[in-house]
């Protein structure tokens, strides 16, 4: 299995800050990644996908880069509701899997 | 608007099987557009993909789970069903389902990431 890591664990900021997440996979993924937001006691929901693709319906501060094995969910401006736990999971090949997630918390 | 909803006993003894059903609305289960996914959440932990269904093929499993594990599809119902067999504590967890959708890139299909998901359901594994 493509064994993907996310950086950091936890990560604490400001409303107003411009926050990056990485992700790295075991093997080449292309750009077959997608990202995703949690908050305690919902499902996940998409965010981006195609590593750069942002899903409809999604605020434009959300974005992401990266090909081949590095990847970067990036919020521009981090707002109240963003704190919330965020996953990257690579869909190049089976079986698909997910980081082990970020927590963004409230500083 | 196309939801997702799962159902299920939320309790299951150790060594039994583990029966969810996934009832999809506000798009047809038979479409040849997407997938039809489970994934499961232990508590406080990470994210699971179990396998998927495809209407006009095979289902594909986590090979860490293959053994154990069926999904199953009902067009006349528009429900798609997971099967977990021998059941430990360590099948605990909340389980989604969820879509993927088909998407054509650089002239061939392929699928893309999970678009939309169901609420979950607690399943706990105990005697």
């Amino acid at each position: 299995d493509i064994q993907m890591t996310q950086s950091p664990s936890t990560l604490s900021a400001s409303v107003g800050d411009r926050v990056t997440i990485t992700c790295r996979a075991s093997q080449s993924i292309s750009t077959w990644l997608a990202w995703y937001q949690q908050k305690p006691g919902k499902a996940p929901k998409l965010l981006i996908y195609k590593a750069s693709s942002l899903e409809s319906g999604v605020p434009s501060r959300f974005s992401g880069s990266g090909s081949g094995t590095e990847f970067t969910l990036t919020i521009s401006s981090l707002q109240p509701d963003d704190f919330a736990t965020y996953y990257c999971q690579q869909y190049n090949s089976y079986s698909w899997t997910f980081g082990q997630g970020t927590k963004v918390e409230i500083k | 608007q196309v939801q997702l909803q799962e159902s299920g006993p939320g309790l299951v003894k150790p060594s039994q099987t583990l029966s969810l059903t996934c009832t999809v609305s506000g798009a047809s289960i038979s479409s040849g557009s997407y997938y039809w996914n489970w994934i499961r959440q232990p508590a406080g932990k990470g994210l699971e993909w179990i396998g998927h269904i495809y209407v006009r093929g095979s289902s594909i499993y986590n090979p860490s789970l293959k053994s154990r594990v069926t999904i199953s599809v009902d067009t006349s119902k528009n429900i798609f069903s997971l099967a977990l067999s021998s059941v430990t504590a360590a099948d605990t967890a909340v389980y989604y389902c969820a879509r993927v959708r088909l998407n054509v890139y650089y002239g061939s299909a392929k699928t893309d990431a999970f678009d939309i998901w169901g609420q979950g359901t607690m399943v706990t594994v105990s005697s």
